[in-house]
C-alpha cells in the first residue's frame, strides 16, 4: 500500500482557493487517488478520485502530475464550512474487493472569517 | 448516492457489557465492509477487514475475541465489543465497498462510551 505525506494543518481565509498536496512516492500503477473530508463526529464524505491527470467535479478538483507521485486537491472559494480534515488515500480501487483503505494522518484545514 | 448506516449513532454502557453495533449499505451489495476506530484528534485506525460469508482479518494489535465482527449478508455487517471497558470508548466507524462499482462509501460513525 503506497504511503501517503501531507501537511499536517493548513489556515486560509474565506473566499480563497486552497490547495492541499499529498506525496505518494511509492504509487504502483493500479493505485487511484482518493480524498475524503471529515467533520468532528461524522463518517469521511467522499469528495473525488483520480487516476492522472485533471479532474473535476462540482466541489473540487484534483490535479495528477505526469509521474503520479503527489496530486493536489484544489478547492476554490472555501468558507467556514469547509473548516475539516481532508485525507488523501491511494490504492487500487478493488473492484470485487481487496484492497484495505488505510487513512493517514490527514490535513486540518482552518478557514477564518 | 450510495448511503450506508449505522445503529446506533451512540451508546453507553456499563464496564464489562457487551455492546452490538450494526452497519447496513442501503442500496447497494457490499463484499466487503471495514471497521474504523478513531480516538480524538487522531486519524481513523483500521480494525477489520470483513467479506460476505467469510471470517474477517484483524489488524495487528486488534483482539479478534473482543471485537467480534459478522458479515452474515450483502448488506450487513455487525462489530460487537465484548466486555466492555472504558478504554474501549471510541468513535467506530463502517465503510462498504460498492460490489459492482468499486466505491467505497464510510457511514456515520458510531460514539461508545463505556462507563
Amino acid at each position: 500500500l503506497a504511503k501517503t505525506t501531507q501537511p499536517i494543518s493548513m489556515d486560509s481565509y474565506e473566499g480563497q482557493e486552497v490547495n492541499i498536496t499529498c506525496s505518494h512516492n511509492n504509487i504502483a500503477t493500479n493505485d487511484y487517488i482518493t480524498w475524503y473530508q471529515q467533520f468532528p463526529s461524522q463518517g469521511p464524505r467522499f469528495i473525488i478520485q483520480g487516476y492522472k491527470t485533471k479532474v473535476t467535479n462540482e466541489v473540487a478538483s484534483l490535479f495528477i502530475p505526469a509521474d503520479r507521485k503527489s496530486s493536489t486537491l484544489s478547492l476554490p472559494r472555501v468558507s467556514l464550512s469547509d473548516t475539516a480534515v481532508y485525507y488523501c488515500l491511494v490504492g487500487d480501487r478493488g473492484f470485487g474487493g481487496g484492497f484495505k483503505t488505510i487513512f493517514g494522518a490527514g490535513t486540518r484545514l482552518f478557514v477564518k472569517a | 448516492g450510495a448511503v450506508v448506516s449505522q445503529h446506533p449513532s451512540w451508546v453507553i454502557c456499563k464496564s464489562g457489557t457487551s455492546v452490538k453495533i450494526e452497519c447496513r449499505s442501503l442500496d447497494f451489495q457490499a463484499t466487503t465492509m471495514f471497521w474504523y476506530r478513531q480516538f480524538p484528534k487522531q486519524s481513523l485506525m483500521l480494525m477489520a477487514t470483513s467479506n460476505e460469508g467469510s471470517k474477517a482479518t484483524y489488524e495487528q494489535g486488534v483482539e479478534k475475541d473482543k471485537f467480534l465482527i459478522n458479515h452474515a449478508s450483502l448488506t450487513l455487517s455487525t462489530l460487537t465489543v465484548t466486555s466492555a471497558h472504558p478504554e474501549d470508548s471510541s468513535f467506530y466507524i463502517c465503510s462498504a465497498r460498492d460490489r459492482a462499482m468499486g466505491e467505497q462509501y464510510f457511514g456515520p460513525g458510531t460514539r461508545l462510551t463505556v462507563t
